[in-house]
């Protein structure tokens, strides 16, 4: 079966520090993966996509993710928070192997990013 | 265009009724997805367009819903009967390609009363 999983409802962290928002997938082929943003009242925005290559990719606002297939994780990852990333962030895998040569996406379930100042 | 635009932004309908949610892509863009929202899930894929035809509506719930893009560009998904658990946000993206990052709209947020 074909999933992804964002264990952590919500994440705060205080403006400044470091942040990481979790997610793990189940795939039977090979994943792609993405994050998305979407802040209140607006439509989900591309923040970066693993399809293969270097584990660690970066993207858009200064995040950045880590593949890991052993684990079967990508983590978002930024090196210093701020109060405007605050958003619901989602997780998104495609399955090569059943996706049929097109972006057909599972989503998880989204995770709320509070930066406190 | 800039953006993938939908109309209306929001919808309220009653129950039995029919709507329909106008999704219009990204200037150029071949494929086009619609993806139903739930509150406080991720995004369920609904359907895939390649062009004028669907290449995918595996996600489509049930014959109620059905989804058109007779020119190549704009779509509209269409729900007859609207029941109470269609309340959702329906979200259409679209990319260049099958393979390349989709960009979503805004939504349209669907409520059935």
């Amino acid at each position: 079966a074909q999933s992804v999983a964002q264990p952590e409802d919500q994440v705060n962290v205080a403006e400044g520090n470091p942040l990481t928002v979790k997610c793990t997938y189940s795939v039977s082929g090979n994943p792609y993966l993405f994050w998305y943003v979407q802040y209140p009242n607006r439509g989900l925005q591309f923040l970066l996509k693993y399809i293969t290559g270097d584990n660690l990719v970066k993207g858009s606002y200064g995040f950045e993710a880590e593949f890991n297939k052993s684990q079967t994780s990508f983590h978002l990852k930024k090196p210093s928070a701020l109060v405007s990333d605050s958003a619901l962030y989602f997780c998104a895998v495609r399955d090569l192997l059943f996706s049929g040569g097109y972006n057909k996406l599972i989503f998880g379930a989204g995770t709320r990013l509070a930066v406190h100042p | 265009g800039a953006g993938v635009s939908q109309t209306p932004s929001n919808k309220v309908t009653e129950k039995g009724k029919y709507v329909e949610l106008r999704c219009d892509p990204i200037s150029g863009h071949t494929a086009l997805y619609w993806y139903r929202q739930s509150l406080g899930q991720g995004p369920e894929f609904l359907i895939y367009f390649q062009g004028t035809g669907a290449a995918d509506d595996s996600g489509l719930p049930n014959d109620r819903f059905f989804a058109v893009r007779p020119e190549g560009s704009v779509s509209t998904l269409k729900i007859q009967r609207t029941e109470r658990g269609d309340s959702a946000v329906y979200l259409c993206a679209s990319s260049s390609g099958p393979n390349t990052e989709a960009f979503f709209g805004q939504g349209t947020r669907l409520t059935v009363v």
